[in-house]
């Protein structure tokens, strides 16, 4: 079945360092790619999203793209901050679904 | 626009009990989806609805079930309560299933 994995964590940095975390899938077809973030006593947040290969999505200064020929959807950020602080999950949806497949999150602590 | 409410956000219930949830989607949405989060288990599909009718489900036992009103609110139902079953329910709406899906911030549901 469709499946995600992420690095584990937990990842500590310093403020205005250089993040990445990275995420790979399995799964069958052409699925969308998704991180989500989750705050402490939160739900998850739609951070961004990418539908089809070589996709690149975007949000508040975080990317990721859709790599087909390495099944990767790995997150960046060029400098981050104290509020990046947070659980970020990799997910994916396949074709035809409707449901999501979730790695199994990597916690972030930013230090000032 | 308000987002997708859960009520209650915390329960306290003992083993052998059942319990019952519920979630409101962002207006206009039907597509209701829930999920369970534990620190072992990560996120896991529990089940979707669209117009009252469930379109997929996960791998749960049947003691986790589940409806969708005509107005797509969603209730979600555990009975004969084990403590296995503690853990962070989070439910999520979209318009049709389609991604994104939008989250509540979840029920934190404790077995004594």
């Amino acid at each position: 079945g469709d499946s995600v994995t992420q690095m584990e964590g937990p990842v500590t940095l310093s403020e205005e360092a250089f993040l990445t975390i990275n995420c790979t899938y399995t799964a069958t077809g052409y699925p969308s790619l998704f991180w989500y973030v989750q705050y402490p006593g939160e739900g998850l947040q739609l951070l961004l999203k990418a539908t089809k290969a070589d996709d690149k999505g975007s949000n508040k200064g975080f990317e990721a793209t859709y790599r087909k020929e390495t099944t990767s959807f790995h997150l960046e950020k060029g400098s981050v901050q104290v509020s990046d602080s947070a659980v970020y999950f990799c997910a994916l949806s396949g074709q035809g679904a409707q449901k999501l497949v979730f790695g199994q999150g990597t916690r972030l602590t930013i230090n000032p | 626009k308000a987002g997708v409410t859960q009520t209650p956000r915390y329960l306290i219930k003992t083993r052998g009990q059942q319990v019952t949830l519920s979630c409101s989607p962002i207006s206009g949405h039907r597509s209701v989806s829930w999920y369970q989060q534990t620190p072992g288990q990560g996120l896991q599909f529990l089940f979707e609805y669209f117009s009252e009718t469930q379109r997929n489900k996960g791998n749960f036992p049947g003691r986790f079930s589940g409806r969708q009103f005509s107005n797509s609110r969603s209730e979600m139902n555990v009975s004969t309560l084990e403590l296995g079953d503690s853990a962070l329910y989070l439910c999520a709406s979209s318009w049709t299933g389609d991604q994104p899906q939008h989250f509540g911030d979840g029920t934190r549901l404790s077995i004594l």
